[in-house]
């Protein structure tokens, strides 16, 4: 299986701040990665897709990039409201495989 | 406009069984993957396995292998997640999502399994 390494497991930021996420995958998965943005007790919710395409509804301070092994998840501007906690996932071969997390907190 | 409806909150003893489910409705259930993925309290999410409706091609992540079965009924246009003997350790959330890159999501049924 492939496996996702997520960096860093948790940060803390200020509003305003400009946070990246990154996730390395073991070996090349293309573009086949989207990530996630959970608040506590609530549904996972996609932000990007394909690497780098934005979810339709999402704020333009979220943006994604990379491909092969290597992705970033960024968010240009911190707000209040993206205090959570954000999953990478690699979808380009099976099982899909969860990155292991990354808890903004503000 | 594209929806995944699941089963409520169960509670359930060790060795019990249980069965949940997560409706489709909006899209073509049969040309659509469905997974399944488990959150345990306070930790990341962990993908189960999967099924295609169309034709019942199942697969499971290794972890999850022997531990649980996968169904789907298409003529309701529903899939199963089940367990034939629950261990106080399944105490989890457990989302459906569609396809492998989880474009659409349930809102999770609460599975707690406490003597």
């Amino acid at each position: 299986d492939i496996q996702m390494t997520q960096s860093p497991s948790a940060m803390s930021a200020s509003v305003g701040d400009r946070v990246t996420i990154t996730c390395r995958a073991s070996q090349g998965i293309s573009h086949y990665l989207a990530w996630f943005q959970q608040k506590p007790g609530k549904v996972p919710k996609r932000l990007i897709y394909a690497s780098s395409s934005l979810q339709s509804g999402v704020p333009s301070r979220f943006s994604g990039s990379g491909s092969g092994t290597e992705f970033t998840l960024t968010i240009s501007s911190l707000q209040p409201e993206d205090f959570a906690t954000y999953y990478c996932l690699q979808h380009n071969s099976y099982p899909p495989i969860f990155g292991g997390g990354t808890k903004v907190e503000i | 406009e594209v929806q995944l409806v699941q089963s409520g909150a169960e509670v359930k003893k060790p060795g019990e069984s249980l069965k949940i489910s997560c409706k489709g409705s909006g899209y073509s259930f049969t040309s659509y993957w469905i997974g399944w993925v488990r959150q345990m309290p306070g930790k990341g999410l962990e993908w189960m396995g999967i099924i295609y409706p169309g034709d019942s091609d199942t697969r499971y992540s290794p972890s999850f292998q022997g531990q649980v079965t996968i169904s789907a009924d298409k003529s309701i246009s529903t899939a199963y997640l089940q367990w034939s003997s629950l261990k106080a350790s399944d105490t989890a959330m457990y989302y459906c999502a569609r396809q492998t890159e989880a474009d659409y999501w349930g809102q999770g049924t609460l599975v707690t399994v406490s003597s």
